[in-house]
């Protein structure tokens, strides 16, 4: 089957602790994002990534990394910097550009202890 | 800067009653517009989409939207509603002619279906 993963599907955190959340796609997309859900805020992009080896930053970035060594693969890890880190987050791919529909993952919820 | 409003974050309607979902958008060139749904605790799937082609698009499960330029607005609608419509819509622009590669989303309109 194709499609997106996102793993885990809960994770937890202590305060000052980077997180790395997965997302993988056997979809062969050239392009992948990663946005971040809110309840009453709709989802805000974080990163994306239209090639492999390079990604820029999106509307909400600060306190978060990514890399995109891989073409199937886009890690997104939380870092301490980060300081309202509890929300869900969502991974998404298309084929070349936000023109195109973005198929996205089941997404992770992370939650800050 | 494109952008998106959506009205109402909660709709309610009686099963069988029409559904409507309201999206106005905000973009200084021919726009892309999406609707997508997302049920609980799950990723976005993707309804139906424009892209400057006809103005009234078909999407899944008996969902439309029309496009008016004039009124700067893409609402979904449905004829029936069914209870398994109960979830979460968003809408969604993003401005090719642009070269924005960004998709920008509304807020998001949670629809409860009254049995």
């Amino acid at each position: 089957d194709g499609g997106i993963t996102q793993s885990p599907k809960y994770l937890f955190r202590k305060e000052g602790q980077n997180v790395t959340l997965s997302c993988e796609q056997n979809l062969n997309h050239d392009a992948m994002y990663w946005y971040r859900q809110d309840p009453g805020q709709g989802l805000r992009l974080i990163y994306y990534s239209q090639i492999v080896n390079d990604f820029q930053k999106g509307d909400i970035a600060e306190g978060y990394s990514v890399s995109r060594e891989k073409k199937e693969s886009f890690p997104l890890t939380v870092t301490s910097a980060q300081k309202n880190p509890t929300a869900f987050y969502l991974c998404a791919s298309s084929w070349a550009s936000a023109t195109d529909t973005q198929y996205f993952g089941p997404g992770t919820r992370l939650t800050v202890l | 800067a494109q952008s998106v409003t959506q009205l109402g974050s909660h709709v309610s309607v009686s099963e069988g009653a029409l559904v409507l979902l309201r999206c106005n958008y905000s973009s200084s060139v021919p726009p892309y517009l999406f609707w997508y749904v997302q049920y609980p605790n799950q990723g976005l799937q993707l309804l139906l989409k424009y892209t400057s082609a006809a103005t009234l698009v078909k999407g899944i499960n008996g969902f439309e939207a029309e496009f008016k330029k004039s009124e700067t607005s893409f609402h979904l609608t449905k004829p029936s509603a069914h209870m398994s419509d109960a979830a979460e819509y968003f809408c969604a622009v993003s401005e090719p002619l642009r070269g924005n590669e960004k998709l920008t989303f509304g807020t998001g309109t949670r629809l409860t279906i009254i049995p």
